[in-house]
Formats: C-alpha cells, sequence, structure tokens
C-alpha cells in the first residue's frame, strides 16, 4: 500500500516561513492535497492538486510537488496558523484514498 | 451553503454494530461521489470508504473490508456507513466527506463528525 511520509512537528517563529514536506514514492506523479486541521475542528483543505487554493485561504498558502517530495508552504506565519496539517493523494493503482500521518506546526 | 451533518455514533461493545447516517445539503447529493474518513482519538486522519453517485461502485480501506459498508439514499440526500463486528480499534470519530475534483478528487467539504467508541 501507498505510504506519505510527513515529519511529526515544525516550529516557526511569527512572521517566519514554515515549510511542512510530504514525500511518497514518485509523489510527483500524482495530485497532492493539503488539509489544516485545527484543535477540535473538522479539517479544511488548504491547497488542493498540488498548487491551487480554494476561495478564502490566505495567499499565504502555497504547495509545490516536483518530484519526490510534496511541500506545503505558510510565509508570514501567523498564531492562527497553528494546527495539525496532513497530506493526502489517491493511489490510483488501488484505488485508497491516503493520508500522511500529519505534521503538528508549533507558532513559538 | 453546503452542509453535512453525521449521526448515529455512540458507545458500543467489542461485536456490536451502528449505522451511522449524515444528512447532505446545499449541493446536489445525486451527482456527488461521497467518502467516510476517521480520526482515531489523538491520531491521525484514515479514509475510510467511498461511493459514486448511484451507489453502484464502491471501495473500503483494507481494515474495515468486509465489516462495513457504505452506501445512499439520493431521494433523501443521505449517505450512510454499516458498522459491523466493531473492534476496539474502530474507535474514531467518523466525518462524512464530500469529494470534487477530477482523478480522486480532494475532500472539498467536511462534517462535524460522529464519535463511535468500542468498548468492553
Amino acid at each position: 500500500s501507498y505510504v506519505l511520509t510527513q515529519p511529526p512537528s515544525v516550529s516557526v517563529a511569527p512572521g517566519k516561513t514554515a515549510m511542512i514536506t510530504c514525500g511518497g514514492h514518485d509523489i510527483g506523479s500524482k495530485s497532492v492535497h493539503w488539509y489544516q486541521q485545527k484543535a477540535g475542528q473538522a479539517p479544511v483543505v488548504v491547497i488542493y492538486y498540488d498548487s491551487d487554493r480554494p476561495s478564502g485561504i490566505p495567499e499565504r498558502f502555497s504547495g509545490s510537488n516536483p518530484g519526490n517530495t510534496a511541500t506545503l508552504t505558510i510565509s508570514r506565519v501567523e498564531a492562527g496558523d497553528e494546527a495539525d496539517y496532513y497530506c493526502q493523494v489517491w493511489d490510483s493503482s488501488g484505488d485508497q484514498w491516503v493520508f500522511g500521518g500529519g505534521t503538528k506546526l508549533t507558532v513559538l | 451553503e453546503v452542509q453535512l451533518v453525521e449521526s448515529g455514533g455512540g458507545s458500543v461493545q467489542p461485536g456490536e454494530s451502528l449505522r451511522l447516517s449524515c444528512a447532505a445539503s446545499g449541493f446536489t447529493f445525486s451527482s456527488s461521489w461521497m467518502h467516510w474518513v476517521r480520526q482515531a482519538p489523538g491520531k491521525g486522519l484514515v479514509w475510510v470508504a467511498r461511493i459514486n453517485t448511484v451507489g453502484s461502485s464502491t471501495w473500503y480501506a483494507d481494515s474495515v473490508q468486509g465489516r462495513f459498508t457504505i452506501s445512499r439514499d439520493n431521494a433523501k440526500n443521505t449517505l450512510y456507513l454499516q458498522l459491523n463486528s466493531l473492534r476496539v480499534d474502530d474507535t474514531a470519530v467518523y466525518y462524512c466527506v464530500l469529494s470534487t475534483g477530477s482523478g480522486g478528487g480532494t475532500f472539498e467539504f467536511w462534517g462535524r463528525g460522529t464519535l463511535v467508541t468500542v468498548s468492553s
């Protein structure tokens, strides 16, 4: 089965840039989606199809997927960005939808 | 406005059954692919099942294959998940999710979830 690997935690100071990675075999050939989950809330999609941003999501959020690692970048980090972030792909070979283990973003 | 409201969660013993429901509104339910995703307490998100628009094709995670059944009633705008032979490790919040887009789609809209607790 397909596996996505994320760092368990990332810490960043306010105003700085946070980068959260998502690794998987040949991930560049798949579309990667990113979800933000704040404590006690349902997830919200912040990036879909590698780099598209839904309406209402700040331009500070961006995504890339050039090769074996996809990356969610959050610029000018704010305290309100503190949350768990999950990457997700569709493994078409097995018709399975796969999430990474999640990354806890801490704003120092 | 898209709304997904889950219900049917509760506390059961191992081996028992539950049926979860998800009432959908604010979009054309009968044209939408739907999923269930779960999250064990303090753990990450795990995809559970998917159903096509007319209910003729379903997909399941290996961990629930043969025990859970996803279904839908387009006349009632309602998605279901039948949970049989429940195990302690099925304890989780179960989210109803609307997917949109091409390929496997993205999980664009989520309900607030319903908690299933399996304990002896």
